[in-house]
């Protein structure tokens, strides 16, 4: 079955204590990306990548790190956690290609509370 | 990419069809409406997406006007399960571009009544 996983779907934490959020996808997608949901704010794109060792800022990127090393696994690191990174946080997933298949591909979340 | 404005929310009776709009005025000529819902708090699912044509899948049909500048989702035989936030959002093609960036907006709640 085609998914986008990410681990943990639920996590506390404390203030500073570097944290990471991972996520993976079984279609080969050459793009992944990380957004953040606040009440109010919609969805906010972190990060994202175009491929293997090709990252790139999204628009709310101060306190996040992410690698990409390989095509599958997109991780999301928060070195030092404050507590206006709590959220709910998604990954998703997609194809390079032109007008068709497309559609993005998204995980189930990772709600993070910081305390 | 153009902005979209959408009702914030909306009620449909159960087994009845569900029409959502859309308004995309400055749309531009390679920009397409991309539909995504999400149920409560689970990450967004794509739904539907069109340049000019109508289009229609197994979840949905999008109606875009001839002068493109809004459009209607439409779940023909709304469910409970259909009760969920959707997004218009109107963008070149994803996966021509370097960010890929959706902007999701607020999006319309969709209550699907019994």
């Amino acid at each position: 079955e085609a998914q986008v996983t990410q681990n943990p779907r639920y996590l506390i934490t404390v203030t500073g204590k570097k944290l990471t959020v991972t996520c993976s996808q079984n279609m080969n997608h050459e793009y992944m990306s990380w957004y953040r949901q606040d009440p109010g704010l919609g969805l906010r794109q972190i990060y994202y990548s175009m491929n293997v060792e090709v990252t790139d800022k999204g628009d709310v990127p101060e306190g996040y790190k992410v690698s990409r090393k390989e095509k599958r696994n997109f991780p999301l690191i928060l070195e030092s956690p404050s507590p206006n990174q709590t959220s709910l946080y998604f990954c998703a997933s997609s194809l390079r290609s032109g007008a068709t298949n497309t559609e993005a591909f998204f995980g189930q979340g990772t709600r993070l509370t910081v305390v | 990419d153009a902005k979209t404005t959408q009702p914030p929310s909306m009620d449909c009776a159960e087994g009845r069809a569900a029409n959502l709009p859309c308004n995309h005025s400055t749309i531009s000529g390679n920009e397409y409406v991309y539909w995504y819902r999400q149920i409560h708090s689970q990450g967004p699912q794509y739904i539907i997406h069109g340049l000019k044509n109508n289009e229609t899948n197994e979840m949905a049909s999008l109606i875009i006007t001839e002068d493109r500048k809004s459009s209607t989702l439409i779940l023909p035989h709304a469910t409970l399960r259909d009760t969920a936030v959707y997004y218009c959002i109107v963008r070149v093609a994803y996966g021509q571009t370097g960010a890929n960036n959706l902007f999701f907006g607020t999006g319309t709640r969709l209550t699907v009544i019994p």
